[in-house]
């Protein structure tokens, strides 16, 4: 159990929905990660809070955004769905920035139909 | 372009046997660099990681890695091989870019140990 954690677990919903993934991480990690993982595009970064800042961006989407709260966790908002946004989501955190380990959640499926 | 590669899908290797999985980076600056392991239908778990200091790393579960700066290179190797570390190993490098540091993933390559 890395301690962090991640809600929902799975997740199947419809094309043009919305979605909200929440994560909380280990405690005392001040760093928050997202990522995707799918068969075709690999494990792709998306974005990092380091204390309730954003602080580097990835491959993430324009209908995609996140935020992390003042208590640390974090929340990755999925819009306009598609069928290709259908993926594994992943949260991870760490206590500073990327020269440090990040310990991840056990993900979010989610499935768009 | 900044990137990392895993040049193996697959690696095949009998219980008890040395093995090794390969991993190249191109990154401008040092590098600092990443094997993470995933097991089935679980988050990714960390390894080990090189930032500056000794080439050879040692990590959990008996594993180390060895950092060749004129090959750019961080192979992961373990002396001997158990069948519980079949699994699917990533290697990951910190890409520089001002407000898009990040981590660069390999595509993974999926160790298969068998007994």
């Amino acid at each position: 159990d890395s301690g962090v954690t991640q809600t929902p677990k799975h997740l199947i919903t419809a094309t043009g929905q919305r979605v909200t993934l929440r994560c909380s991480p280990r405690s005392g990690d001040l760093s928050v990660y997202w990522y995707q993982q799918s068969l075709d595009q690999g494990l792709q970064f998306l974005i990092q809070y380091y204390n309730g800042e954003e602080r580097a961006k990835g491959n993430i989407l324009e209908r995609f955004s996140a935020q992390q709260f003042p208590d640390l966790h974090s929340e990755l908002n999925l819009s306009s769905l598609e069928l290709g946004d259908s993926a594994l989501y992943f949260c991870a955190s760490s206590v500073g920035g990327l020269g440090y380990e990040q310990y991840f959640g056990p993900g979010t499926r989610l499935t768009v139909t | 372009a900044q990137s990392v590669a895993q040049p193996e899908d697959q690696v095949n290797v009998a219980e008890g046997n040395p093995l090794t999985v390969k991993c190249t980076y191109s990154v401008s600056g040092n590098p600092y660099l990443f094997w993470y392991v995933q097991y089935p239908n679980r988050g990714l778990q960390f390894l080990l990681k090189y930032i500056t200091g000794d080439n050879l790393v040692k990590g959990s579960y008996g594993f180390e890695a060895e950092f060749n700066k004129s090959q750019t290179s961080f192979h992961l190797k373990k002396p001997s091989a158990l069948v519980s570390d079949s699994a699917l190993y990533f290697c990951a490098v910190r890409a520089y870019g001002g407000a898009t540091n990040k981590l660069i993933f390999g595509t993974g390559t999926l160790l298969a140990v068998q007994p």
